[in-house]
């Protein structure tokens, strides 16, 4: 069965404090892998899609790299308005199907 | 605005009542996705379309909800005889085949 895992679940960072936020997966066939930003009651705002190892992609202050079992989204001199839960979504290749099958999510808390 | 639109944003409802909510994608896109999302929890994918055709539908969708998308634009789905347990954010997501989704603000559920 695919599954995404990401952690940590929860992380508190001082404005400028730069780090990164994991997703690791497990599928039988990668088509792509997606980030998106959700703010607190509404949709998922679409960030990046990663489809091969090696693939990296920038905005702003956000840079998001794939290797061939997990993906990381690193957050360069976040800013309070950064604060949001980050979600990863793999797609896998088996059958017609683009659904995205999503992991928990990581609230990320950016303190002034 | 021509993102994703979702009607209501907001519904509340006595336990046993039916539901039905609308989508409406973004107009060139010809794939159309339902998912579910709870507290905590990333989206849960519940069946899409591509044009008018339902093309499948998750196990988690028991048989008391159903989705139609007649003339392959906007989307509604329907719950039958709501439990608590449907209390959730239903999110509707556009695509042009299997790039990437765009997700809609979300319709919160509250089953009373």
């Amino acid at each position: 069965e695919d599954q995404v895992t990401q952690s940590p679940e929860a992380l508190r960072l001082q404005e400028g404090e730069s780090s990164s936020l994991n997703c690791s997966y497990t599928v039988s066939g990668l088509r792509g892998l997606f980030w998106y930003r959700q703010d607190p009651g509404k949709g998922p705002e679409f960030l990046f899609t990663l489809y091969s190892a090696g693939e990296e992609k920038e905005k702003e202050r956000l840079k998001a790299t794939l290797t061939k079992k997990e993906s990381f989204l690193h957050i360069t001199a976040p800013k309070p308005e950064d604060s949001a839960t980050y979600l990863c979504a793999v797609q896998i290749t088996t059958g017609a199907n683009s659904k995205l099958t999503f992991g928990k999510g990581i609230t990320l808390s950016v303190r002034p | 605005d021509t993102g994703v639109s979702q009607d209501p944003r907001h519904k509340i409802t006595k336990r046993g009542q039916n539901v039905t909510f609308r989508c409406d994608p973004i107009s060139e896109h010809n794939r159309l996705y339902w998912y579910r999302q709870t507290l905590g929890q990333g989206p849960e994918f519940l069946t899409y379309f591509q044009n008018e055709a339902q093309l499948e539908k998750s196990r988690l969708l028991s048989d008391r909800f159903s989705a139609e998308r007649p003339k392959g634009s906007f989307s509604t789905l329907e719950i039958q005889r709501t439990e608590q347990g449907d209390s959730a954010m239903y999110l509707c997501a556009s695509s042009f085949y299997s790039i990437e989704q765009f997700f809609g603000p979300g319709t919160r559920l509250t089953v009373l």
